[in-house]
């Protein structure tokens, strides 16, 4: 079973602010993906980050895998409504069959 | 974006009733999988597919049963339906990317038994 944290569970803002949600785990994977999850709908894939240390843009959204690649942050600037979800990491090991998901950052962006 | 759909969108029964949630893509993937998901919590597979008649058991244990007759087609079928059912169902397929895989998920049935 893996162990795979992610923090925090509910983290809920205003309109503008900045914030950062992590993803962590005490083993090494060979690539990590971030899903966002929006109310009544399925996950949708937001990236990919395969080298340790790697950073990646999408708008608003940073992504960095940890140099160790055995975590991962996902830092939102100037967060807008929109943003709202759960936003969930989903780590690859080599030699696994499936992904499997990290229980889940719920943000709340209130206007 | 995502070619892949789930009917019903949302299912209220009652309990001992048969059913089954249908789930199609168009994309030819070949793997395929059904996702159980509760409210506010993580998703836990339950089963998957390598493709035309690969079907394998997921990480956690489920009643319900697949089938995988057709590449575009992974139905899901509860034979007697209880309250401990009641979940929501998300299926997806995947392609290869990297060493990993992109999921590409439906909009899930949410299913009630009463």
């Amino acid at each position: 079973t893996q162990l795979l944290e992610q923090s925090p569970q509910f983290l809920s803002i205003q309109e503008g602010e900045n914030l950062t949600v992590y993803c962590n785990s005490s083993s090494v994977f060979s690539s990590l993906q971030w899903y966002r999850q929006e109310p009544g709908e399925g996950p949708v894939l937001l990236v990919t980050v395969v080298t340790g240390g790697e950073v990646k843009k999408l708008k608003r959204l940073t992504f960095q895998f940890g140099d160790a690649r055995k975590d991962s942050s996902l830092h939102i600037t100037a967060a807008q409504p929109g943003d709202t979800g759960l936003y969930l990491c989903a780590p690859h090991q080599t030699g696994a069959n499936n992904l499997f998901f990290g229980t889940g950052t719920r943000l709340t962006v209130i206007p | 974006e995502a070619d892949i759909y789930q009917t019903p969108r949302y299912l209220v029964i009652g309990t001992g009733k048969k059913i089954t949630l249908e789930c199609s893509q168009t994309m030819g993937h070949d793997k395929m999988y059904w996702y159980q998901q509760d409210p506010g919590m993580e998703l836990h597979l339950i089963h998957y597919s390598y493709g035309v008649n690969s079907t394998e058991k997921g990480d956690l244990s489920s009643e319900s049963t697949v089938s995988r007759i057709r590449t575009e087609h992974f139905p899901l079928t509860l034979e007697s339906a209880r309250p401990s059912h009641t979940s929501q169902y998300l299926c997806a397929s995947s392609e290869p990317v990297g060493l990993g895989e992109k999921l590409f998920f439906g909009s899930g049935t949410q299913l009630s038994v009463l």
